[in-house]
Parts: structure tokens; C-alpha cells; sequence
């Protein structure tokens, strides 16, 4: 079982839709959870950070997390195609934060005008 | 406010040669990660300092790979006398003292020939 898993899509949607991403993981002691967005030939941006159970929401960006499933998902609301890229789930690794990042291998979204 | 510096931006070397990679944390900034995204891979954790200390290493390969953080200049990763499958992009990502979200470099893209 890989540490942290996402469906790698690609995940296709209409302009104006909502973007559903979802990311599993396996270190139940895992504290810290991130989503970066990768365009193709760029680095990683980081669009949200969640430490706590429940939802959170940045604009059109709503990252939802449930320690107990070891879920972690992000909505992107009103999806543009401008959104089309890589989303990348990220975990800090172990129980304590400890710099390391353990990565899912993305999944590709498409928003198709 | 700059952001997390790399150069170069992109560097070929032939096999057996050395390849020096530089990073430059975003001001305020003292913890520095480096990671590696081979060709239709994911990212991977390769290392993580702070200022004259390595603080985990366990991602870096054995041999010919070793990175530094000093008191004064950029981070270096230094790659001796490199093989094929070395070429890959090799990100540089920084956070401050008191925060667990890294911020990206534009990355530095080895390829070997």
C-alpha cells in the first residue's frame, strides 16, 4: 500500500463545475496535510494547508479532512479552466511535524470550457 | 518579498561529472527540503536541513549525493560524478522557524547525457 494515494484521473469537468479531489493516506499518526497545485513544467504551489478534522475554505478551495478514514479531499467550486493541473496531496510524515512530505502522485484535472 | 531562489534553472552534464544545485530560502525563512521528481513520478523527500545541520536525511541515496546548509550562502546539493538516471527535476522548497507549510522553488532541471 503506498503511503499516500490519489486517483491519477484524469479528472474531467465543465467549466463552472465543482472539482472533487481525494486523497487517502496510511500513517494514522500524521498531523499536518497540504494540497499543492503543479502546472506541467512547474513547481509545486501550495493552495491549502489542514491540521484539524472538519472543513476549511479559501475562496474557492475547500479542503476537507477525516483522521479517523485518513481522508483528506479538496473541492475547487466554480472550476475554471485555468484549473486545469496536477493536485498534489501531501502528508507530513509521522506524529510530530517533521519536515518530511510524503506525496501522492497527483491527480490531473481537466475544465473543459 | 522574493521566494525561494534555485539556480540554475537548468544544467546538463555528461556522465561522471558533478552537478551543483543551489537553493535559497525565502526571506524569514531558516529550514530548507530538498526533493526529486523523476520523469512521470511523483516527489520525493530527499532531505531536510537547517542552518550547519542536517536534520533528516533518510530520503538522500547513499552514495554520491550530499547536501548542505551553511551559516552563510544557499543551500547546495551536490550530486558526484552523475549517472543517467540522475536527470530528473530537483526541487528546493523552505518554511520559516515556527510554520510546517514548505513553499516551492521554480526547480533546477539536471539532465544527464
Amino acid at each position: 500500500q503506498k503511503e499516500v494515494e490519489q486517483n491519477s484521473g484524469p479528472l474531467s469537468v465543465p467549466e463552472g463545475a465543482i472539482a472533487s479531489l481525494n486523497c487517502t493516506y496510511s500513517d494514522r499518526v500524521s498531523q499536518s496535510f497540504f494540497w499543492y497545485r503543479q502546472y506541467s513544467g512547474k513547481s509545486p504551489e501550495l493552495i491549502m494547508s489542514i491540521y484539524s478534522n472538519g472543513d476549511k475554505e479559501d475562496g474557492r478551495f475547500t479542503a476537507q479532512l477525516n483522521k479517523a478514514s485518513q481522508y483528506v479531499s479538496l473541492l475547487i467550486r466554480d472550476s475554471q479552466p485555468s484549473d486545469s493541473a496536477t493536485y498534489l496531496c501531501a502528508v507530513n510524515h509521522g506524529s510530530s511535524n517533521t519536515g518530511k512530505l510524503i506525496f501522492g502522485q497527483g491527480t490531473t484535472l481537466q475544465v473543459k470550457p | 518579498n522574493a521566494g525561494v531562489m534555485q539556480n540554475p534553472r537548468h544544467l546538463v552534464r555528461r556522465r561522471g561529472q558533478e552537478a551543483r544545485l543551489r537553493c535559497s530560502p525565502m526571506k524569514g525563512h531558516s529550514h530548507v527540503y530538498w526533493y526529486r521528481q523523476l520523469p512521470e513520478e511523483g516527489l520525493k523527500f530527499m532531505v531536510y536541513l537547517q542552518k550547519e545541520n542536517i536534520i533528516d536525511e533518510s530520503g538522500m541515496p547513499k552514495e554520491r549525493f550530499s547536501a548542505e546548509f551553511p551559516k552563510e550562502g544557499p543551500s547546495i546539493l551536490r550530486i558526484q560524478q552523475v549517472v543517467r538516471g540522475d536527470s530528473a527535476a530537483y526541487f528546493c522548497a523552505s518554511s520559516p522557524p515556527d510554520g510546517y507549510e514548505q513553499y516551492f522553488g521554480p526547480g533546477t532541471r539536471l539532465t544527464v547525457t
